[in-house]
């Protein structure tokens, strides 16, 4: 089993709607999580990063964790063609002193793609 | 104009040949991370370099060898012993492993292996 599990997709929605993306997780110490946009054959694009549980909102962006359920989300409202690209969960374990171990775990990423 | 360059963007190589991915960062990060994207798949860590002068093997190391002698530079070679080198190579960086933890991305290269 993954450490990190993320559906592929692919997803496709129309213009407006608004999207749900999901990771789950196995390992209860992980503890910094982000999410990651990708456009075709370029690098990731950090979007979001919260170490809480709880909701964190920007712009059309949220991202939510759920820590006792292992279960992360990134929810987009208003959906635009240009949102279409792979999103990709990632999360880090911390060691008793705060340093990361310099290790991102990541999910395998969902495919998104928003016709008009 | 601070960011991660990675070169070349594409890259081409026949088989038995080793060939160096360059990595440079003007952002004065510690940390430097190299990871292989393979289609439909998540990242995977190769090295990464928390400090000039050293470095830790990643999840799948081997047929991979790295250098960080300066701050700004974290070059990949992928040698003849790496069994399966076609993929995107992405290198990262992050301010220190202190925190905060996100990594920013260069724009990858994409080697092809014949």
């Amino acid at each position: 089993q993954k450490e990190v599990e993320q559906d592929p997709g692919p997803l496709s929605v129309p213009e407006g709607a608004i999207v749900s993306l999901n990771c789950t997780y196995s390992n209860s110490a992980f503890q910094y999580f982000m999410w990651y946009r990708q456009y075709s054959r370029k690098g990731p694009e950090l979007l979001m990063y919260t170490y809480s549980s709880g909701n964190k909102e920007d712009g059309r962006f949220t991202a939510q964790v759920d820590k006792s359920s292992k279960y992360i989300s990134l929810f987009i409202r208003d959906s635009q063609p240009s949102d279409s690209a792979t999103y990709l969960c990632a999360m880090t374990l911390l060691d008793p002193g705060g340093t990361s171990y310099g290790k991102l775990t990541f999910g395998q990423g969902t495919i998104l793609t928003v016709h008009p | 104009d601070g960011g991660i360059t990675q070169s070349p963007k594409y890259l081409f190589r026949k088989e038995g040949q080793n060939v160096t991915l360059s990595c440079e960062q003007n952002l004065n990060h510690d940390a430097m991370y190299w990871y292989r994207q393979d289609p439909g798949q998540g990242l995977r860590l190769i090295y990464y370099s928390q400090i000039v002068n050293d470095f830790q093997k990643g999840d799948i190391a081997e047929g991979y060898s790295v250098s960080r002698e300066k701050k700004e530079s974290f070059p990949l070679t992928v040698t003849s012993a790496q069994k399966n080198p076609t993929a995107f190579y992405l290198c990262a960086s992050s301010i220190a492993p202190t925190g905060p933890y996100e990594q920013y991305f260069g724009p990858g290269t994409r080697l092809t292996v014949t």
